[in-house]
């Protein structure tokens, strides 16, 4: 089964840009049935999706943050990284990867489609402060 | 603001049942999935697709969903239920991920 750690600085300067990458072992991460993604989670608040790539290199961002947001994959390490500029206290967040799949099921009805992030690292947390 | 919509606290007496609910317009063509969050730890998925559980994931949660609106069913919950669950899905346009506010449910 797969497994993903994050990695990268806790402190992060405001107006700098935070860069953390995300490990993938137990898997390729060139594999055809995912696409990998970063979410994040402010103390105390609900997850926020940031963005995710495919492993050819194509990206889609959450459009409140597609301004400052950069996220690249390295097939040949089997990572994907995080570049966030202009940082503020506000992306104060614990930073989670995750490996998201879609896929669809129909009803008698309708059909429908979705994404679901099955295997999460653990999280690191951080802190954007002078 | 989130396109999902959930209840931001639910509770539960230890051994019934409970619906944690997340609603939105995008529910209507995508699917929603669930995850489970306890204090300190990643989110685990609990259901995906129609109602499919990962492996590991107990019985007792089931999903299904009706019309703009989702829902997580644990039926007999325990102790160890207690925790935050989070939906998510695509947007309306379906090009972007989304996830709801987030519900806590307290076991009593």
């Amino acid at each position: 089964q797969l497994q993903l750690q994050e990695s990268g600085p806790g402190l992060v300067k405001p107006s700098e840009t935070l860069s953390l990458t995300c490990t993938v072992s137990g898997g390729s991460i060139s594999s055809s049935s995912y696409y990998w993604g970063w979410i994040r989670q402010p103390p105390g608040k609900g997850l926020e999706w940031i963005g995710s790539i495919y492993y050819s290199g194509s990206t889609y961002y959450n459009p409140s943050l597609k301004s400052r947001v950069t996220i690249s994959v390295d097939t040949s390490k089997n990572q994907f990284s995080l570049k966030l500029s202009s940082v503020t206290a506000a992306d104060t967040a614990v930073y989670y990867c995750a490996s998201q799949k879609s896929g669809g099921y129909c009803s008698s009805t309708s059909c429908y489609g979705g994404v679901y992030f099955d295997y999460w690292g653990q999280g690191t947390l951080v802190t954007v402060s002078s | 603001s989130s396109e999902l919509t959930q209840d931001p606290a639910v509770s539960v007496a230890l051994g019934q049942t409970v619906r944690i609910t997340c609603q939105g317009d995008s529910l209507r063509s995508y699917y929603a999935s669930w995850y489970q969050q306890k204090p300190g730890q990643a989110p685990v998925l609990v259901i995906y697709g129609k109602n499919n559980r990962p492996s590991g994931i107990p019985d007792r949660f089931s999903g299904s969903s009706s019309g703009n609106t989702a829902s997580l069913t644990i039926t007999g919950a325990q102790a160890e239920d207690e925790a935050d669950y989070y939906c998510n899905s695509r947007d309306s346009s379906g090009n972007l991920v989304v996830f709801g506010g987030g519900t806590k449910l307290t076991v009593l």
